[in-house]
């Protein structure tokens, strides 16, 4: 069965500090990974996608992610954290072959503290 | 960029009655919608798949006459909450998959019942 995993249900850190959010997921075929963001009162939007090829994927807002197959994860990180990086992030899963459906984490909400 | 509107960003509707809930795709033709509901502090929970001229794919669980699915065109998605009671009372949100395989989320509903 497919599902996602996000340990960290809330996260906390300094602004300026380094930022990792876990994600973990099993799933049956090959999966293309995301990471969305969503503000309060706000839809999603997306950060990064892996679907194949270069495992360290570049995304938007500074945001990065590492796919790794041996451990089914798909980490998002940020170097350095702003304070306007505040919100709910959730991973998600897909692949082509289920008729393109999403599997989304429970989220990881962040906060950034001055 | 893909850009999918998705209209009324806030609704309060009466016990009993119908809300219609409309995401467009205003620059891209979107051959597949999906339709996830969040309830408060969860993740997003896809409720239906929709491909363009055909019946949707409901997810278990998901009342098919209550959540009333329709993609008449490839720019344009209706769900509609028929009979609506406070334990409809959540965020709504769709997403839209183009011909190139891309995927764009609403900004979503917030639907309120009383």
């Amino acid at each position: 069965a497919q599902s996602v995993t996000q340990p960290d249900i809330h996260i906390t850190v300094s602004e300026g500090a380094s930022l990792e959010l876990r994600c973990n997921y099993s799933y049956g075929a090959t999966p293309y990974l995301f990471w969305y963001v969503q503000s309060p009162g706000q839809g999603l939007q997306l950060l990064l996608k892996y679907f194949s090829g270069d495992t360290l994927v570049q995304g938007i807002k500074g945001f990065e992610a590492e796919f790794k197959r041996s451990q089914s994860s798909f980490n998002l990180r940020k170097p350095s954290v702003h304070w306007s990086d505040a919100a709910e992030y959730f991973c998600a899963v897909g692949a082509q072959n289920t008729g393109n459906q999403f599997y989304f984490g429970t989220g990881t909400s962040l906060t950034v503290i001055p | 960029g893909a850009v999918v509107s998705q209209h009324p960003s806030r609704v309060i509707c009466k016990s009993g009655t119908s809300v219609k809930i409309e995401c467009r795709s205003l620059d891209f033709q979107a051959t597949t919608m999906f339709w996830y509901r969040q309830f408060p502090k969860q993740s997003l929970m896809l409720m239906a798949t929709s491909n363009e001229g055909s019946k949707a794919t409901y997810e278990q669980g998901v009342e098919k006459d209550k959540f009333l699915i329709n993609h008449a065109s490839l720019t344009l998605s209706t769900l509609t909450v028929t009979s609506a009671h406070p334990e409809d009372s959540s965020f709504y949100i769709c997403s839209a998959e183009g011909r190139g395989g891309g995927y764009t989320f609403g900004s979503g509903t917030r639907l309120t019942v009383v």
